[in-house]
């Protein structure tokens, strides 16, 4: 447990569906994202959210939709995905900012959403 | 962010020393190096963090010599438990985002 929990572990969902992922940290932190990791492909980060605000947006399409009602709660709303968004869904959380020598540890992922758009 | 370079894959054997190296040329004064660890279909996983000089702790060493340029993950006596992808990254502390190469996979063998 890493302290960042996410919901569903694993999703099969059709693509005329509407499913929603969920993410909590319990650690007190201030910004929470969202990455996408495809098969054999590279982390890509999707949203930014810093005091609940979104910061980032990286060219997400909209079929992704995210919400943060508050600093420990994260959603991704999924709506009409395509085969090609089957991916791993990873949810972090940290303490922005921070400076070297404070002994921070930089991003706490969750154990992240298995997705299947089938 | 600085851009970072590491090998795509590394084997190693059990009982072994692993020494991953990743080049950072452009790293900022403001920037420092973090090292993750990520097996398959989980998050990655915090494992070091420094600035310059050495870092250790219960899990790695991190060698980072004077000029910055370059670090070291040091991993003493790999287990096949220790197979999994690492990550290398320079980021100042006000970063708004960390961006995650394509890391190098260690394979340990029996």
């Amino acid at each position: 447990e890493t302290g960042v929990t996410q919901t569903p572990r694993h999703l099969v969902m059709g693509m005329t569906n509407k499913k929603s992922l969920k993410c909590e940290q319990h650690l007190g932190h201030n910004a929470m994202y969202w990455y996408k990791q495809s098969a054999k492909k590279p982390l890509e980060l999707m949203f930014v959210y810093n005091f609940k605000e979104q910061t980032e947006n990286n060219s997400v399409p909209s079929r992704f939709s995210p919400e943060c009602p508050n600093s420990s709660h994260l959603f991704l709303h999924l709506h009409t995905l395509q085969p090609e968004d089957s991916a791993l869904y990873l949810c972090a959380s940290s303490q922005e900012p921070h400076f070297p020598g404070q002994g921070l540890y930089g991003y706490t992922f969750g154990s992240g959403t298995r997705l299947t758009v089938v | 962010l600085a851009k970072t370079t590491q090998p795509i894959s590394m084997d190693s054997y059990e009982g072994q020393e692993v020494n991953i190296t990743c080049s950072h040329n452009n790293i900022a004064t403001n920037d420092y190096i973090t090292w993750y660890q990520q097996f398959p279909s989980q998050g990655p996983r915090f494992i070091i963090q420094g600035y310059k000089t050495k870092v250790t702790n219960e899990v790695a060493s991190l060698f980072i010599p004077a000029d910055r340029k370059s670090s070291t993950l040091s991993l003493p006596r790999v287990s096949l438990s220790d197979t999994a992808v690492y990550y290398c990254l320079a980021h100042s502390g006000s970063a708004r985002q960390l961006t995650f190469g394509s890391g190098t996979q260690l394979t340990v063998l029996p």
